[in-house]
């Protein structure tokens, strides 16, 4: 079945810098969906990526879809203690299935 | 946008008892529902995938006769767990996703119900 890597599971940023995290897919994904959780709460959806080579900006939120359409990454440029939580990549085989997640902490 | 509720937020319950946890969309009909479980700093693992008016498919590895799904109408699904020890203490959360919107829509969550079994 569809498995998606995400990397790295646990990132700390001083506040202020950039932030990145990776999902990798051994095969090619329809679309990419991600997904942002806080402590405590449950995941809200992000944004999702279809096309090869998308790219789509959320205010400081870079997303992208590679070409082969087996990566994604979601970029976050300086980075606010709001930003906190974990971020989950998804992606739908005939089921929605979450990566591992990367927890982001900022350092203030 | 749409919204799914779910109820309650958390539950205390012993060991050995029931605990039922209801989920609903509150302004489209989803004839499918899932529920994830997920544990402390893990990722969401997907447990089951209700099916409105027919039996649930359950994950491999999931009990299906612990984990009782109900889907008896358009709006609401309920994961029942039965005979609950302490290792299914876990945060339970269901989505669906507005069939208006297509197959590829993203999933609604509900707020999850943490589950603590003493």
């Amino acid at each position: 079945g569809q498995q998606v890597m995400q990397i790295p599971q646990y990132q700390h940023v001083q506040e202020g810098e950039d932030f990145t995290t990776y999902c990798n897919s051994s095969t090619t994904l329809s679309n990419i969906q991600w997904y942002k959780q806080r402590p405590g709460g449950h995941p809200v959806f992000l944004i999702q990526l279809v096309k090869s080579g998308e790219v789509k900006k959320q205010k400081r939120l870079t997303f992208q879809f590679g070409e082969a359409k087996k990566n994604s990454s979601l970029h976050i440029t300086a980075t606010q203690t709001t930003d906190v939580g974990t971020y989950f990549c998804a992606a739908r085989d005939d089921k929605i299935i979450f990566g591992k997640g990367t927890r982001l902490h900022i350092l203030p | 946008g749409a919204v799914v509720s779910q109820h309650p937020s958390w539950v205390i319950c012993k060991s050995g008892t029931s605990v039922k946890i209801e989920c609903r969309s509150l302004d489209f009909q989803a004839t499918t529902m899932f529920w994830y479980r997920q544990f402390p700093k893990q990722s969401l693992m997907l447990m089951a995938t209700s099916n409105e008016g027919s039996k649930a498919t359950y994950e491999q590895g999931v009990e299906k006769d612990k984990f009782l799904i109900n889907h008896a109408s358009l709006t609401l699904s309920t994961l029942t767990v039965t005979s609950a020890h302490p290792e299914d203490s876990s945060f339970y959360i269901c989505s669906a996703r507005d069939p208006v919107r297509g197959s590829d829509s993203p999933l609604h969550f509900g707020n999850g119900t943490r589950l603590t079994v003493t």
